[in-house]
């Protein structure tokens, strides 16, 4: 089956600098490959997601780009702002009768410092 | 509108006892999902429901965990015979249709097991 890694497992910036999250998985038929952020007792919130079709995608201070050949995948925040601080998981799944079956990495404790 | 909701959000029990935790997915959603996160980890996936299939029971980690979908809409899932280890948060995600896509999470349920 899927497997998904994720580095690092704790990411402290000041506020205003970058942050990059970078995920690796393991199943070249893998598709879809969303990243959640999840704040304290909520449940994880998606905040992008890319395909497969896709090399990358931006949406204001947040980008994700996938590599299909190397199998992996980065979130990049700039400009960061204490707001951001939560943890932060990437998610893969794969096609066929799997699909929607998310396997997600183990996560990152983003911290930002204002 | 509505989102994901889940009962109880808190649930303390001995061991040896069942658990029933309920999911209300989004209104009109025909995939339903349960994960399960473990303190400071990762989301494990447990069960799907997708449509009108049979469901994707892969992810349950024994026979002691069972979960039903009625009427395509509100997903129960019991845990029998609790164990200490069954202790985590339990998550239910719903998403617009089983071809994958943006997956909407619950608060979940934190089970507490003496």
């Amino acid at each position: 089956g899927e497997n998904v890694e994720q580095h690092p497992s704790t990411l402290s910036v000041q506020e205003g600098d970058s942050a990059v999250i970078k995920c690796t998985y393991s199943d070249s038929a893998s598709n879809y490959f969303p990243w959640y952020k999840q704040e304290l007792g909520k449940g994880p919130q998606l905040i992008i997601d890319i395909r497969s079709n896709v090399g990358e995608k931006k949406d204001q201070r947040i980008a994700v780009t996938l590599n299909k050949t190397a199998k992996h995948f980065s979130l990049h925040i700039t400009e960061t702002q204490p707001e951001d601080s939560a943890v932060y998981f990437c998610a893969a799944t794969s096609g066929g009768t799997s699909y929607g079956k998310l396997t997600f990495g183990q996560g990152t404790i983003l911290t930002v410092h204002p | 509108g509505a989102g994901v909701s889940q009962s109880p959000s808190n649930k303390v029990t001995e061991k040896g006892k069942d658990v029933e935790l309920r999911c209300d997915p989004i209104s009109g959603h025909t995939a339903l999902y349960w994960y399960r996160q473990s303190l400071g980890q990762g989301l494990e996936f447990l069960i799907y429901f997708q449509g009108n299939s049979a469901p994707d029971k892969s992810g349950l980690p024994s026979d002691r965990f069972s979960a039903e979908r009625t009427g395509g809409s509100v997903s129960t899932l019991t845990i029998q015979r609790t164990q200490q280890e069954d202790s985590a948060v339990y998550l239910c995600a719903s998403s617009l249709t089983s071809l994958g896509g943006e997956q909407f999470f619950g608060p979940g349920t934190r089970l507490t097991v003496l």
